[in-house]
């Protein structure tokens, strides 16, 4: 079973709707969890970060972690055609500098 | 600030041929970091450096090396690249380690024919 697992998607919703993604893990000494976006053939772009359970809200896009489940969820409110892109799950244990664990990504695309 | 900035953007190369991948960035980050990707796969890492002078194995580091040459590069050698490296490779770096965010470069497509 691989650390993070991640729905693949695509996940196709019109433009307005709300938009959940989510990630399960399986390592609970993970304790700092990040959003990233990725439009085709860039490199990742950071939109959330939260240490521990709880929510955060940046504008339209709210981060909950759920550490009791193994659950993370990013969820985009009034959804926009550049919204479109693939979102990344990340988490790391925070000890020293290890790097991030990834789930693969959903593929995200907001039809106008 | 430019942030994090690779060299180059693409690069093909043939079964055995060596090539190194630069990375730099402007933030005064200690951490660095290579991760390779690939379809179906995610990020991977292959290589960190908590700090100048010093550089870890990640989850993915056989064909590879790596160099701190400063506080602000990291490069990544692949002596005798083999095409199961046909990856797109991406580099970051945080402020000290996994408790703090990570920001990325736009990442270097490599083919091995």
């Amino acid at each position: 079973q691989k650390e993070v697992e991640q729905d693949p998607g695509p996940l196709s919703v019109p433009e307005g709707a709300i938009v959940s993604l989510n990630c399960t893990y399986s390592n609970s000494a993970f304790q700092y969890f990040m959003w990233y976006r990725q439009y085709s053939r860039k490199g990742p772009e950071l939109l959330m970060y939260t240490y521990s359970s709880g929510n955060k809200e940046d504008g339209r896009f709210t981060a909950q972690v759920d550490k009791s489940s193994k659950y993370i969820s990013l969820f985009i409110r009034d959804s926009q055609p550049s919204d479109s892109a693939t979102y990344l799950c990340a988490m790391s244990v925070g000890g020293g500098a290890d790097g991030l664990t990834f789930g693969k990504g959903t593929h995200l695309i907001i039809q106008p | 600030n430019a942030g994090v900035t690779q060299t180059p953007k693409f690069q093909v190369l043939k079964t055995g041929q060596s090539m190194t991948l630069q990375c730099a960035q402007d933030m005064n980050h200690n951490s660095m970091y290579w991760y390779r990707q690939d379809p179906g796969m995610g990020l991977r890492l292959i290589y960190y450096s908590a700090s100048e002078g010093t550089t870890d194995k990640g989850e993915v580091p056989n064909g590879y090396n790596v160099s701190r040459l400063n506080k602000r590069e990291f490069s990544l050698r692949l002596e005798s690249a083999a095409p199961s490296q046909t990856s797109v490779y991406f580099c970051a770096s945080s402020l000290a380690g996994g408790r703090n965010e990570q920001f990325f470069g736009p990442g270097t497509r490599l083919t091995v024919l």
